[in-house]
């Protein structure tokens, strides 16, 4: 099946500093969605983004759905402690995985006031 | 928030029983999903469902099985539980199926004893 590789698997930053993960695919995805998993919570939507090369920002973050459509980052600037926890990619394509959504691994944020 | 509950939230159970977990939705989504999340895997997808007695297997569908009799209820059974399922697991719901992101409940915390 289709797989979303994401790094870094983890990072830990001082408050203040400047984020940036990505996820990359050997196939193409038509939609990226970026979540984000608090300890003990289920993922919640950051941002989707729908169109190759598209470039949408939600507060401090700001993630890009690649050209080639088999990658996307997000981006998060100036960063507060409250941005710990799991962020997640994930994409649906149609080749084998018709509108069901394939998960990265996850980055795990750690920032330290 | 969407609304999506599951219950129960914890559970602890012995090898070889059965275990039936619930994911309840008042938005009235025809899209429902089961996920399953353990460490260095992100989240996988074990069944859907797109509408009432319509459902499909996703890519770790082996041991569970799912029954949805009513809009707002989707059921994931484990017949017989083995040590391998435990995980959190997770419900997302979806108004449409291509390009629509999906919201998830808070999660179950399953242990296989």
């Amino acid at each position: 099946g289709q797989q979303l590789n994401q790094s870094p698997q983890s990072m830990f930053i001082q408050e203040g500093e400047d984020v940036s993960m990505n996820c990359t695919s050997s196939s193409i995805f038509n939609t990226w969605l970026w979540y984000k998993q608090d300890p003990g919570e289920g993922p919640v939507l950051l941002i989707a983004l729908y169109k190759a090369g598209e470039l949408t920002s939600n507060g401090r973050l700001t993630a890009q759905f690649g050209i080639t459509r088999k990658d996307s980052f997000l981006n998060i600037s100036a960063s507060i402690p409250s941005d710990v926890g799991i962020y997640f990619c994930a994409g649906e394509g149609r080749s084998t995985s018709y509108g069901k959504l394939t998960f990265g691994q996850g980055t795990i944020l750690t920032v330290h006031p | 928030d969407a609304g999506i509950t599951q219950s129960p939230r914890h559970k602890v159970t012995e090898t070889g029983t059965p275990v039936t977990l619930r994911c309840h939705q008042t938005e009235n989504h025809r899209y429902m999903y089961w996920y399953r999340q353990d460490p260095g895997h992100g989240l996988r997808l074990i069944h859907y469902s797109y509408g009432v007695k319509d459902t499909d297997k996703g890519e770790v569908s082996d041991g569970y099985s799912v029954s949805r009799s009513k809009t707002e209820d989707f059921l994931l059974t484990l017949e017989s539980a083995t040590s391998s399922q435990t995980s959190v697991y997770f419900c997302a719901i979806s108004e449409r199926q291509l390009q629509e992101t999906q919201y998830f409940g808070p999660g179950t915390r399953l242990l296989v004893l």
